[in-house]
């Protein structure tokens, strides 16, 4: 069964270093995005994506994150320069489509900013 | 942000018996509804969905209700399995949003052999 990857699953690094996060949507998905979940708290929504453009953002999707498709396979979320407060699970998703799809998680990238 | 409420955070079951997790929205905007289990240290699984024009979807244990004019839902397992045991969190979208999910905070199921 096809499957959302994401590497690292692990990430330590220092407040204010730039992270970069992958992932590997279901090949014939066209629908990308990205959430978080602070330990304890919900899984949030940071960001959607489509034909190489930012569909929807949160108010969490500020300036120092970036999305990207530097490939026909990968999708990568970029944090510039780290804070304390950005530690979480990141979780990539992707559907086939953006209204009343399902979004399938792949298995997340636990970042943690010292 | 509580446009989705998971007010129960824990619930424990016998093995066999039904289980039965709720969730409530706020926003009649939402017109798609999830159901996603979550085992720690793993990303969410998408369980089952129902579409705002439904108000019963089945997938073989799992029914999900939806009652919109209590803008009310519920996820029911029936018969419960020790390997249900995990967080099941629903989420809800809206048209024209991006596909942005928003999510409850999660009831962890426990299912007692």
């Amino acid at each position: 069964e096809p499957e959302v990857t994401q590497t690292p699953s692990h990430q330590v690094t220092q407040m204010g270093q730039e992270v970069i996060l992958r992932c590997v949507p279901i090949s014939n998905h066209l629908y990308f995005y990205w959430y978080r979940q602070i330990l304890g708290q919900k899984v949030e929504f940071l960001v959607s994506f489509y034909n190489n453009e930012i569909s929807e953002k949160s108010e969490i999707f500020d300036d120092q994150f970036s999305v990207e498709r530097p490939d026909g396979s990968n999708f990568t979320l970029k944090i510039r320069s780290t804070k304390l407060e950005d530690s979480a699970m990141y979780f990539c998703a992707s559907s086939d489509g953006l209204v009343q799809e399902t979004q399938y998680f792949g298995p997340g990238t636990r970042l943690l900013v010292l | 942000d509580q446009q989705v409420k998971q007010n129960s955070p824990s619930l424990s079951v016998q093995e066999g018996r039904i289980s039965i997790l709720n969730c409530d929205y706020t926003n009649s905007m939402f017109d798609y509804f999830l159901w996603y289990k979550k085992y720690p240290a793993e990303g969410p699984t998408f369980l089952i969905s129902i579409s705002s024009i439904k108000d019963k979807n089945e997938d073989g244990r799992f029914t999900v209700f939806l009652n919109k004019s209590a803008k009310h839902l519920s996820l029911h397992i029936v018969p419960s399995q020790p390997g249900d045991s995990a967080v099941y969190f629903c989420a809800a979208s809206e048209r024209d949003q991006g596909g942005k999910l928003i999510f409850g905070q999660g009831t962890e199921l426990s299912v007692k052999p």
